[in-house]
């Protein structure tokens, strides 16, 4: 149980266009999901906590206008990078927390796969 | 601004031994305290949490908690080169977020 996925995988765009990177959690309902960026040999960085219904709450520092986050349903959220730069160039990771979990704590929180974007 | 510190490694251990990954936390109220390990290029996986003070064990791996020094630990038993990646300390703020260390970079040589 508790398995996130990703689309894309991986993705290669051009500077100035939009990118939509999807997150479903495809054996549970999630209510909430973060959004995290990591840079190469760099620790996850917290973009946003995503809440179903509800406005993305940000971190410090992410421009909301800019990394655009829906969470329309209870298994997916979307964050769309608007105007993609090649500094946005970076692995974007979703997660999921579980809390109808039976065997866990309901406070842990399972990753996806991950996007790999690639600005030019 | 609450902080998560490890070693950023590398620790080298040879195959079979106990591989010892620390990490300390500075808000005292912290409840929750997770191990994730990343394998180079992929994302996280969730090893195991821990909620109290003492050890925990599941199969090779034991997650110790001392709230009173505010340390977290994770202990590999026989240490296998697939046990080799990064791994990340994390610590719940309050019921939501995580926050994350910078990771401790195990290396086991066959």
């Amino acid at each position: 149980g508790a398995v996130v996925s990703q689309h894309p995988s991986w993705v290669i765009c051009k500077s100035g266009t939009s990118v939509k990177i999807e997150c479903r959690s495809l054996d549970f309902q999630a209510t909430t999901m973060f959004w995290y960026r990591q840079f190469p040999k760099q620790s996850l960085m917290l973009m946003a906590t995503s809440n179903e219904g509800s406005k993305a709450t940000y971190e410090q520092g992410v421009e909301k206008d800019k990394f655009l986050i829906n969470h329309a349903s209870l298994t997916l959220s979307t964050l769309t990078v608007t105007s993609a730069h090649p500094e946005d160039s970076s692995f974007y990771i979703c997660s999921a927390r579980d809390y109808g979990s039976t065997s866990g704590s309901g406070n842990e929180q399972f990753f996806g796969p991950g996007t790999r974007l690639t600005v030019l | 601004q609450k902080e998560v510190e490890q070693n950023s490694g590398p620790l080298s251990v040879p195959e079979g031994a106990i591989a010892s990954l620390n990490c300390t936390y500075s808000d005292r109220g912290s409840q929750s305290f997770f191990w994730y390990r990343q394998y180079s290029g992929k994302s996280p996986e969730l090893i195991m949490f821990i909620y109290s003070n003492g050890d925990k064990e599941d199969g090779r791996f034991t997650a110790q908690l001392n709230k009173a020094s505010q340390y977290v630990s994770l202990l590999i038993r026989d240490s296998q080169p697939s046990d080799s990646a990064t791994y990340l300390c994390a610590v719940g703020e309050g019921f939501q977020k995580l926050v994350f260390g910078t990771g401790t970079r195990l290396l086991v040589s066959p």
